[in-house]
C-alpha cells in the first residue's frame, strides 16, 4: 500500500532557483493539500485542490504555485526559492465530505533547505 | 493570531502511567476536532476524533474528551507505552456545508516522550 509518495525526500537549493515537489496518491481521494511544517508553527496549508484541474490557496500561498492535471497527482513548485521557504513539506490528500475531509492521509514529508 | 494552541511543546511519562496532552481553541465555530500523531521521518496519522455534539470518544488506549464552554480538549492515552513516544497535533475545522472542504487548523504540537 503506497498511499501518499512524494518526492523527493531531501533538496538543497539556492535562492533563486525553481524546484516541484511532486507527490502521488493511490486511494483515488479528490482532495489533495500541500502543508509546511515549522518548528512552534504546527502545520500550516499552502494550497489544496478539491478536484482534478482546481486549486486554492490556503493559509501561506505566497511564492508557491500548484498544479492538479491529474486526480492522483499534486505538484507544489518554487519558482524562486528563498531562505525563508526552508521546511519540511508534506503532501496530504482526504476523501470528501464532514468528518472524512478532515482525516488526511500524509506522505513521508520532503525536507527542503534554501541556502 | 493560533485559533489552535498546544501550550505544553514536550510531556514526559513514565511507562503505564497516564499521559494527559492538552489543546485549547479561541473559534468557538469549530465543530471538529482531531488528534494526530507523527514519528520522527513519517507523515503525520490520524488518531482520534470528537464531533461537538460530544464530549467524549473512546478508542482503546486513547479518549478524547471535550469541554466546548471551556474551549479545550485533551487526549488522554492509558496506559502509556514507549511506542507513544510521537508529536501529538491537534487540529480543529469548522463545516461550513454538508459535503464540501472543511480547513483543518493545527496546533503547533506536543512532544510525548514515555520511558521505561
Amino acid at each position: 500500500n503506497a498511499g501518499v509518495t512524494q518526492t523527493p525526500k531531501f533538496r538543497v537549493l539556492k535562492t533563486g532557483q525553481s524546484m516541484t515537489l511532486l507527490c502521488a496518491q493511490d486511494m483515488n481521494h479528490e482532495y489533495m493539500y500541500w502543508y509546511r511544517q515549522d518548528p512552534g508553527m504546527g502545520l500550516r496549508l499552502i494550497h489544496y485542490s478539491v478536484g482534478e484541474g482546481t486549486t486554492a490557496k490556503g493559509e501561506v500561498p505566497d511564492g508557491y504555485n500548484v498544479s492538479r492535471l491529474k486526480k492522483q497527482n499534486f505538484l507544489l513548485g518554487l519558482e524562486s526559492a528563498a531562505p525563508s521557504q526552508t521546511s519540511v513539506y508534506f503532501c496530504a490528500s482526504s476523501r470528501p465530505g464532514q468528518g472524512t475531509n478532515e482525516k488526511l492521509f500524509f506522505g513521508s514529508g520532503t525536507q527542503l533547505s534554501v541556502l | 493570531d493560533q485559533q489552535v494552541k498546544q501550550n505544553s511543546p514536550s510531556l514526559s511519562v513514565q511507562e503505564g502511567r497516564i499521559s494527559i496532552l492538552n489543546c485549547d481553541y479561541t473559534n468557538s465555530m469549530f465543530d471538529y476536532f482531531l488528534w494526530y500523531k507523527k514519528y520522527p521521518a513519517e507523515g503525520p496519522t490520524f488518531l482520534i476524533s470528537i464531533s461537538s455534539i460530544k464530549d467524549k470518544n473512546e478508542d482503546g488506549r486513547f479518549t478524547v474528551f471535550l469541554n466546548k464552554s471551556a474551549k479545550h480538549l485533551s487526549l488522554h492515552i492509558v496506559p502509556s507505552q514507549p511506542g507513544d513516544s510521537a508529536v501529538y497535533f491537534c487540529a480543529a475545522s469548522q463545516s461550513l456545508f454538508s459535503g464540501g472542504y472543511n480547513k483543518l487548523i493545527f496546533g503547533a504540537g506536543t512532544r510525548l516522550a514515555v520511558h521505561p
